[in-house]
């Protein structure tokens, strides 16, 4: 099956710094979703953007979606340690069946106090 | 109050035996899922549970087996335990298909 592929795939930045993340699919989608993991933890869900969206935020988050390019990016703003972490994409294909989600390979974010 | 509970958190055991991961969730989700997440943090869909009906099942080989007694509980079964099965496995609920999933902490399986 397709996945994602995110970019880059490792970032190192210092506290107070901007970090961006970007993701690209190759199916249509109806949404798709950003998903963070701690090192040793299961995914927390981070935001969801639909097909139809362009962009949105939730406090230091900032998603866009281009369904043109089939890519998407997320911006973490004045970075903390406390962001380090491995962010995944995720997307839900529109032929979607169960639930199904096709997750990117992560990009390993560090954030050094 | 945990929402998605995996146990155990840590399996070691050896090539050939057949080992059980179970999950529950407390949320009031009707769909269920396993993941697997490899070495590299590849993390790729195995099956889902919708009301404990199987609604995905992603050529996953037979040795897994899922069973989902009621709609908060999904249990993986892996059989003849194979090394290339050692991952970490994520069980996730939703409420309905393609919305936000809630992953347990996982269970790391290591197979000597």
């Amino acid at each position: 099956s397709q996945q994602g592929e995110e970019d880059p795939q490792a970032l190192s930045i210092q506290e107070g710094e901007n970090a961006t993340m970007n993701c690209s699919y190759k199916t249509s989608i109806n949404n798709l979703q950003w998903y963070r993991q701690n090192s040793g933890r299961g995914l927390v869900h981070l935001i969801l953007i639909r097909s139809n969206e362009r962009e949105k935020h939730s406090g230091r988050l900032r998603v866009t979606l281009d369904t043109s390019k089939k890519s998407s990016s997320l911006l973490i703003t004045a970075s903390r340690a406390a962001d380090t972490a491995s962010y995944f994409c995720a997307t839900e294909p529109i032929y979607n069946q169960g639930g199904k989600l096709i997750f990117g390979q992560g990009t390993e974010l560090s954030v050094k106090p | 109050d945990t929402a998605v509970s995996q146990t155990p958190k840590y399996l070691v055991t050896q090539m050939g035996n057949d080992k059980s991961i179970k999950c529950e969730q407390n949320l009031g989700h009707d769909t269920m899922y396993w993941y697997k997440q490899d070495s590299k943090k590849f993390l790729k869909i195995m099956f889902s549970y919708n009301n404990k009906e199987l609604i995905i099942n992603e050529t996953v080989p037979n040795r897994f087996s899922p069973k989902s007694p009621d709609k908060a509980h999904l249990n993986l079964h892996i059989n003849s335990l194979e090394l290339g099965d050692s991952a970490v496995y994520f069980c996730a609920s939703s409420q309905g298909g393609g919305l936000t999933q809630y992953f347990g902490p996982g269970t790391r399986l290591l197979v000597l």
